[in-house]
Parts: structure tokens; C-alpha cells; sequence
């Protein structure tokens, strides 16, 4: 059974700071997706990294995959308010984005920035 | 373009009564995924259609079903509702079902 774990489950941290995100999984898989929820609101897809090494950035956020280590990071950089959200690492063992097996979800970061 | 609806938003239910939920894809899309997101954990999966053929099931019992018709909108039904059903159902659509998923803002059901 594939297994997901985000850590940490629960950040706060102040604006201007980094921090990195992690995801590891135990099954083998080469497409590790990140999604934003806001409260009471939808999954919102951040970033696809479909092979080893890959490195997506999107503004003040990036994300990579380790295939090897199974695992894969989101790194926050100078944090502002607008980035606080619960964010989650998903994983899709099927090869066929979520088809037969579906995505498998880790539990998700909260993260709360603080002015 | 309209992304992926569905509805309703929020209902009430109680002990061993059923629901359907409803999804519309996002024009074009021809895969539909169902999610079920307990408060404070990440979604989990329930089934994947494609083409009005079901191509995965998740872990869920029985009294979970689903459809797809041939406008490629979809149905998530449950029997015998359960004070653990309570959760958020969230759609999803893909192109084919290899593709990135956009998710739709969700059904809360609330079971008493």
C-alpha cells in the first residue's frame, strides 16, 4: 500500500523567512503533484513534476522530485501572508495522472504566515 | 470557460438516507475522479471514469457508486449514509485521465 507523508503537518512561521516543505512516499513513482487548498475551498494544482530531478518554480515557491529518495520538497521563499494555505503532496503510482489507482494524498501542511 | 461544478454545495442528511452528487467536467474533459476529503486529512480516492466506463475504484464499500452519462458529466451516489460519510466530495476532471486534475469546489455533505 503507497504511503504519502508530508512533515511538517503544522507550520507558522513569520514573512520574509524560508522554509522547505517535505513529501516522502514508499512505493516507486515518477509524477508527484502539489495542490493549495484555502479554507472551505477547493484543490488548486501548484506544480507536475513527472521525472527525476525536476524543478518547477512558480513565483515564491519551488518544487523538485527525487525519484531515488522518493521524495520531493516545496521550498517557500520570503513568505508573505497571501501564500498561508494547507498544502499537499500527491502521488500517482499508476503512471496515468491519477487514472486507475487515483492520486494518493498526504495528510497536508498548514501553513499560517504571520506578518 | 467554466471549470469543473458541482452541486449540490452543501447538504444535510441523516443516518441510513442516500445522496447523489453531481459533476459537470470541464468542457472537453472526458475523465471524472471522485475524492473524499474527511476534515483535516488530504482527499481520497474514490472512482475514476472515463469515456462512461469505470477505470478505478478506491478503497470505499459497496454502498458507494458512481456513473458517468455520455456528456461525460458524472454521478456519486451512497446508500445507508453513515455518521463517517460526513466529508467533503470533490470532482475532478482530465482530458484522459492522464492528465493533471482540475479539481471542483465540492459537495459538503454533513450525515446526523
Amino acid at each position: 500500500e503507497l504511503k504519502v507523508e508530508q512533515n511538517p503537518l503544522f507550520l507558522s512561521m513569520q514573512e520574509g523567512k524560508n522554509y522547505t516543505i517535505y513529501c516522502n512516499y514508499s512505493t516507486t513513482s515518477d509524477r508527484l503533484y502539489w495542490y493549495r487548498q484555502d479554507p472551505g475551498k477547493s484543490l488548486e494544482s501548484l506544480f507536475v513534476l513527472l521525472s527525476n530531478g525536476a524543478v518547477k518554480q512558480e513565483g515564491r515557491l519551488m518544487a523538485s522530485l527525487d525519484t531515488k529518495a522518493r521524495l520531493s520538497t516545496l521550498h517557500i521563499t520570503a513568505a508573505v501572508h497571501d501564500l498561508s494555505a494547507t498544502y499537499f503532496c500527491a502521488v500517482d503510482i499508476g503512471g496515468s495522472g491519477g487514472g486507475a489507482d487515483g492520486l494518493t494524498f498526504g495528510k497536508g501542511t498548514h501553513l499560517i504566515i504571520q506578518p | 470557460d467554466a471549470g469543473v461544478t458541482q452541486s449540490p454545495t452543501h447538504l444535510i442528511k441523516t443516518r441510513g438516507q442516500q445522496v447523489t452528487l453531481r459533476c459537470s467536467p470541464i468542457s472537453g474533459h472526458k475523465s471524472v475522479s471522485w475524492y473524499q476529503q474527511v476534515l483535516g486529512q488530504g482527499p481520497q480516492f474514490i472512482f475514476q471514469y472515463y469515456e462512461k466506463e469505470e477505470r478505478g475504484r478506491g478503497n470505499f464499500p459497496d454502498r458507494f457508486s458512481a456513473r458517468q452519462f455520455p456528456n461525460y458529466s458524472s454521478e456519486l451516489n451512497v446508500n445507508a449514509l453513515l455518521l463517517g460519510d460526513s466529508a467533503l466530495y470533490l470532482c475532478a476532471s482530465s482530458y484522459s485521465g492522464a492528465n493533471v486534475l482540475t479539481f471542483g469546489a465540492g459537495s459538503r455533505l454533513t450525515v446526523l
